[in-house]
């Protein structure tokens, strides 16, 4: 069954700062690997999607990787704002569903 | 279109009562994802429909809980004799056809067991 983990549980930073969120899975037959952001009490919205046979995929100050042989993806933010404060999940799909990690929780201080 | 669209948005019941939740999907959207997500925990997959079939379940959705998908378009989550474990944000989301595309999620639906 795939496996799907989230690298810190929380992060705290200073506005400004460069940061990384790191994603890994355990079964590296998946069609893609999708970032979500999610905000208190909400539903989740997507952020960025790497098809299989990509390496990373750039929206805004958001990048994201994709290394399917070692099971891993990174999410990098630049130049954090206090608005990118959420709690962000991974999540891959394979099979019928889509496999989510329990998230990472960020908050940027101002 | 505005996206997927979950109601209520909210349901507090009693215990033992029967819920319904809906969801809208994308229009043009053939795939469609029910998710139950607990606090501070990802969401776990419930079950998936292409167009009008149920095609996977998951173990999660226990014979009290019962999904339909009429016509391919709308979908509902039905949940019986409801119970407090089962307090919980509903998740619902859509997506293409063909693999590799991306799923959109609507708001939720929180659920409390009372």
């Amino acid at each position: 069954k795939q496996e799907v983990t989230q690298i810190p549980a929380a992060l705290s930073v200073p506005e400004g700062e460069n940061l990384v969120l790191n994603c890994s899975f355990t079964d590296s037959a998946i069609y893609n690997l999708q970032w979500f952001r999610q905000d208190p009490g909400k539903g989740l919205t997507s952020l960025l999607l790497i098809q299989s046979s990509q390496r990373e995929q750039t929206s805004g100050r958001l990048n994201a990787s994709l290394d399917k042989s070692s099971g891993r993806s990174t999410l990098y933010i630049a130049a954090s704002q206090p608005g990118d404060s959420a709690t962000y999940l991974c999540a891959v799909e394979g099979g019928n569903q889509f496999y989510f990690g329990t998230g990472t929780s960020l908050t940027v201080i101002p | 279109d505005t996206g997927v669209s979950q109601n209520p948005r909210h349901k507090i019941t009693k215990r033992g009562q029967n819920v319904t939740f809906r969801c809208d999907p994308i229009s043009e959207h053939n795939r469609l994802y029910w998710y139950r997500q607990t606090l501070g925990q990802g969401p776990e997959f419930l079950t998936y429909f292409q167009n009008e079939a149920q095609l996977e379940k998951s173990r999660l959705l226990s014979d009290r809980f019962s999904a339909e998908r009429p016509k391919g378009s709308f979908s509902t989550l039905e949940i019986q004799r409801t119970e407090q474990g089962d307090s919980a944000m509903y998740l619902c989301a859509s997506s293409l056809a063909m693999r590799e595309t991306e799923a959109f999620f609507g708001q939720g639906t929180r659920l409390t067991v009372v």
